[in-house]
């Protein structure tokens, strides 16, 4: 019983591509965030969500929305990718807002090419 | 914005050896302050935080002390053991969910 499942765990596409990774959390928490890590492994928190509401929305590209149909999913669709884009992926979700401790999924791997 | 510095980058101790990594921050209206550890290919889990009504705070092996005045705050792991490599990031963040920032993580190896 994973708490917090992300899919793909891989996903590889060409530049100028659209390409969405799904989250869904079964910890019944509020809130969600998307982070990004790169290469030299910095964990860069892109978006949060609680009860549905966009909390977080940091200096990220608007190529990026973030979507939740409820309270325990919230996917990350990537328009018009570009090589920069390729990094790990991590979604989480926590009890509330930042101050809880944040379950992370298993991360998916974006290689852009 | 928030802004999170972290030290060392990399650690190398020796199997039975204290570690210790510090972290500090910008905001004064930071007061939750998590570690995280990640192990090589898998996710972020949280280790320990401390709060800022709280100087110190232990659990077995690891602690974490803050000083909200210099705006600094350190874990501590004593004894440390090879599964204990990983890279571990410090944060900060305040009562609002706004500026959670992670540090840029130290690379801590544990060598037999």
């Amino acid at each position: 019983d994973t708490a917090v499942s992300q899919t793909p765990k891989y996903l590889v596409t060409q530049m100028g591509n659209d390409k969405s990774i799904k989250c869904e959390q079964n910890l019944g928490h509020d809130t969600m965030y998307w982070y990004k890590q790169d290469s030299k492994k910095f964990l860069k928190i892109m978006f949060s969500y609680n009860n549905k509401e966009l909390i977080i929305n940091e200096t990220v590209p608007n190529r990026f929305s973030p979507k939740s149909p409820d309270k325990a999913h919230l996917n990350l669709h990537i328009n018009s990718l570009e090589l920069g884009d390729s990094a790990v992926y991590f979604c989480a979700s926590s009890l509330g807002l930042a101050v809880y401790e944040q379950y992370f999924g298993p991360g998916t791997r974006l290689t852009v090419t | 914005g928030e802004n999170v510095e972290q030290h060392p980058s990399t650690l190398s101790v020796q199997e039975g050896d204290s570690a210790v990594i510090k972290c500090t921050y910008s905001d004064s209206a930071s007061n939750y302050f998590p570690w995280y550890k990640q192990e090589l290919g898998k996710r972020p889990q949280l280790i320990i935080d401390i709060r800022s009504n709280v100087g110190e705070k232990k659990d077995q092996r690891i602690a974490v002390t803050l000083n909200k005045t210099a705006k600094h705050f350190s874990l501590h792991i004593t004894e440390t053991q090879p599964e204990d490599s990983a890279v571990y990031f410090c944060a900060a963040a305040d009562n609002y969910g706004q500026n959670f920032v992670f540090g840029p993580g130290t690379r801590l190896s544990v060598l037999p």
